[in-house]
């Protein structure tokens, strides 16, 4: 079964420091991409990072990066010089090859970061 | 500007009414799925289209209907809502069902049935 844990229901950080949010998940299939998207209290969600099961680097965007750790199947998204926008909720997701035929995503439940001044 | 979009984005209704939420999407994917979002539940696939004509449910169908006639169109129709269907509900897209493919999600409907 295809599964992604977020054990980190709510995290607090100081505003310029760094934050790591940690995402594992559970799969049997040998092709998987994993994402992190952020979700503001505005409501819409906004896509963030992505990572091929194949990639041999951690993927980096801007202050965003991806600390994959394929053993451990960990996904943990570190997010550099926190600002006060950073204040959202984050959501790790796996996408994986579904026996339809497709690619689907499944999502963790959820970290909501927030950055005190 | 590439974009997916819902309406309505706010809609309040009683249980039974049937109602319909528009989806489109401007940039020709062929990939459009439907969540919900639950606090403490994350986001749970409702229903998927690889193109058009095909649609399959997700993980949390029952309840719902949706329809794919037209490539950019993917509306979610509740025929007797229910107040357990109380939620925010986000359409999605993207190009192909390929794997590298980012997934761009629509600005959300918050949904609440009386």
């Amino acid at each position: 079964a295809q599964k992604i844990t977020q054990t980190q229901p709510g995290m607090f950080v100081q505003e310029k420091e760094a934050v790591t949010l940690d995402c594992t998940y559970d799969t049997s299939d040998p092709s998987y991409g994993l994402f992190w998207y952020k979700q503001p209290s505005s409501g819409e969600m906004i896509f963030l990072i992505y990572q091929g099961s194949y990639d041999q680097q951690n993927a980096t965007e801007g202050r965003y990066s991806l600390n994959f750790q394929k053993a451990r199947k960990s996904a943990n998204l570190v997010i550099s010089a926190s600002q006060l926008g950073d204040s959202a909720m984050y959501f790790c997701a796996m996408r994986y090859f579904s026996g339809a035929g497709s690619y689907q995503l499944t999502f963790g439940k959820g970290t909501k970061l927030s950055v005190i001044p | 500007e590439a974009q997916v979009t819902q309406n309505p984005r706010y809609l309040i209704t009683v249980t039974g009414k049937k109602l319909t939420v528009t989806c489109s999407q401007n940039m020709n994917h062929e990939y459009m799925s439907w969540y919900r979002q639950d606090p403490g539940l994350g986001l749970r696939q409702i229903y998927y289209s690889m193109n058009v004509e095909v649609t399959d449910k997700g993980d949390v169908p029952e309840g719902y209907k949706v329809s794919r006639k037209e490539k950019r169109n993917f509306p979610l129709i509740l025929e007797s809502p229910s107040p357990n269907q109380t939620s925010l509900y986000f359409c999605a897209s993207r190009l192909s069902t390929s794997s590298t493919d980012t997934q761009y999600f629509g600005p959300g409907t918050r949904l609440t049935v009386l």
